[in-house]
């Protein structure tokens, strides 16, 4: 199947402090992709849909300006969690659409944040 | 999209099969059943998905009842690696999937 990775794998971070997620497309282009955010014993909850060359759209609840997202090229999209404060302590998922073929979805590892 | 519902755990004896069951009584024509896993603090795993005929590979076999309001997945021979909350999603096509609880699958020796 295809892969999608992720990086970092884990990250820990002061408050206050930035952080850039990567997640990339390995073996085929994205024209989509997806952020989700997980906590512990829920399930996941996506925070927004990245397209190519657009700007994303935040789900209900999902600050734009905290969390920043760039969909520069078809293999990779970026999450930064801007100001970065305990509560945003999380595990981080991306999501990239094979928009060909039989258009499913692949995912990434995932990021843990912890913020101190 | 559709709404499923999964039962919230099930257990497995080791190379055993596992079948999970999901409900998707108000699936409409044009959406697929697909399945995914998580294995703990890991990202999703994609398994499977079909429309309207049984599906198979090298994972595992999807069955759909003639009237698509069901599902199962079927693992064939369970192992301990198999270990995870399965999610069955329903959606058309091109649309993100939203994930539900799912069922936490363990697999005992």
């Amino acid at each position: 199947g295809a892969v999608v990775s992720q990086h970092p794998s884990w990250v820990i971070c002061k408050s206050g402090t930035s952080v850039k997620i990567e997640c990339r497309s390995l073996d085929f282009q994205a024209t989509t992709m997806f952020w989700y955010r997980q906590f512990p014993k829920q399930s996941l909850m996506l925070m927004a849909t990245s397209n190519e060359g657009s700007k994303a759209t935040y789900e209900q609840g999902v600050e734009k300006d905290k969390f920043l997202i760039n969909h520069a090229s078809l293999t990779l999209s970026t999450l930064t969690v801007t100001s970065a404060h305990p509560e945003d302590s999380s595990f981080y998922i991306c999501s990239a659409r094979d928009g060909q073929g039989t258009d499913t979805q692949y995912f990434g590892p995932g990021t843990r944040l912890t913020v101190l | 999209d559709a709404k499923t519902t999964q039962p919230t755990s099930m257990d497995c004896a080791e190379g055993r099969a596992a079948n999970l069951p999901c409900n998707h009584s108000t699936i409409s024509g044009n959406e697929y059943v697909y399945w995914y896993r998580q294995i703990h603090s890991q990202g999703p795993q994609y398994i499977i998905h079909g429309l309207k005929n049984n599906e198979t590979n090298e994972m595992a076999s999807l069955i759909i009842t003639e009237d698509r309001k069901s599902s199962t997945l079927i693992l064939p021979h369970a192992t301990l690696r198999d270990t995870a909350v399965y999610y069955c999603i329903v959606r058309v096509a091109g649309y993100i999937p939203t994930f539900g609880r799912g069922t936490s699958l363990i697999v005992h020796p």
